[in-house]
């Protein structure tokens, strides 16, 4: 069985600060993890993914994620957030085909 | 840029009536999927389709939810009869292939209220 969790409910930031969505994640296999944003009555829009290689990806609109194996983690990162940043974030595992959502992260970015 | 259509975006309806929703995935992506996502949840997976095969639905309450995907292109999900806990927005995704390492693409969405 796969899961992902997301310690954080809300996230709230300083537009121009630093931000992290944290995420941890259980799988039985390599591990495909995924970032996804939902804007308010939108479907979610993927952001960016961790296959393989390099722990540091990069993805949409300045945002990357830093894969940790030894803590099961991938935390989404951004070095400036902006107001217009501020969404509901998904963190995602996929594996054998499926994929696990976590519960969500509503991230406020305040000007 | 192609993306995933779904309607209708919103429908209200008194429980114990029939629901029905539909999706046109990206032209090309084989794997097709239904989530249902509560507020404050994350999406859950209601059936997956590969071409018009169903591979997962596992998590589909068969007594009242079916869906089908008869030509391997567009989708319909149907409820009956609807229920109240049924409110809820369905979300309808879409992958070039079923393979681990493909993001999935989808809809905006069809928002269910059950009165």
């Amino acid at each position: 069985a796969q899961s992902v969790a997301q310690p954080e409910d809300q996230v709230n930031v300083a537009e121009g600060n630093p931000l992290t969505v944290k995420c941890t994640y259980s799988v039985s296999g390599n591990p495909y993890l995924f970032w996804y944003v939902q804007y308010p009555n939108r479907g979610l829009q993927f952001l960016l993914k961790y296959i393989t290689g390099d722990n540091l990806v990069k993805g949409s609109y300045g945002f990357e994620a830093e894969f940790n194996k030894s803590q099961t983690s991938f935390h989404l990162k951004k070095p400036s957030a902006l107001v217009s940043d501020s969404a509901l974030y998904f963190c995602a595992v996929r594996d054998t085909g499926k994929s696990t959502f976590g519960d969500g992260t509503t991230l406020t970015v305040k000007p | 840029e192609a993306e995933v259509a779904q309607s209708p975006r919103y429908k209200i309806t008194e429980k114990s009536q029939a629901v029905a929703f539909w999706c046109d995935p990206i032209s090309g992506h084989a794997t097709l999927y239904w989530y249902r996502q509560i507020l404050g949840q994350g999406p859950e997976l209601l059936v997956q389709f590969q071409d018009e095969s169903v591979v997962d639905d596992s998590q589909l309450p068969k007594d009242r939810f079916s869906a089908e995907r008869l030509k391997g292109v567009d989708s319909t999900l149907k409820i009956q009869p609807a229920e109240l806990g049924d409110s809820a927005m369905y979300l309808c995704a879409s992958s070039l292939s079923g393979r681990s390492d493909g993001e999935l693409f989808f809809g905006e969405g069809s928002r269910l209220t059950v009165l």
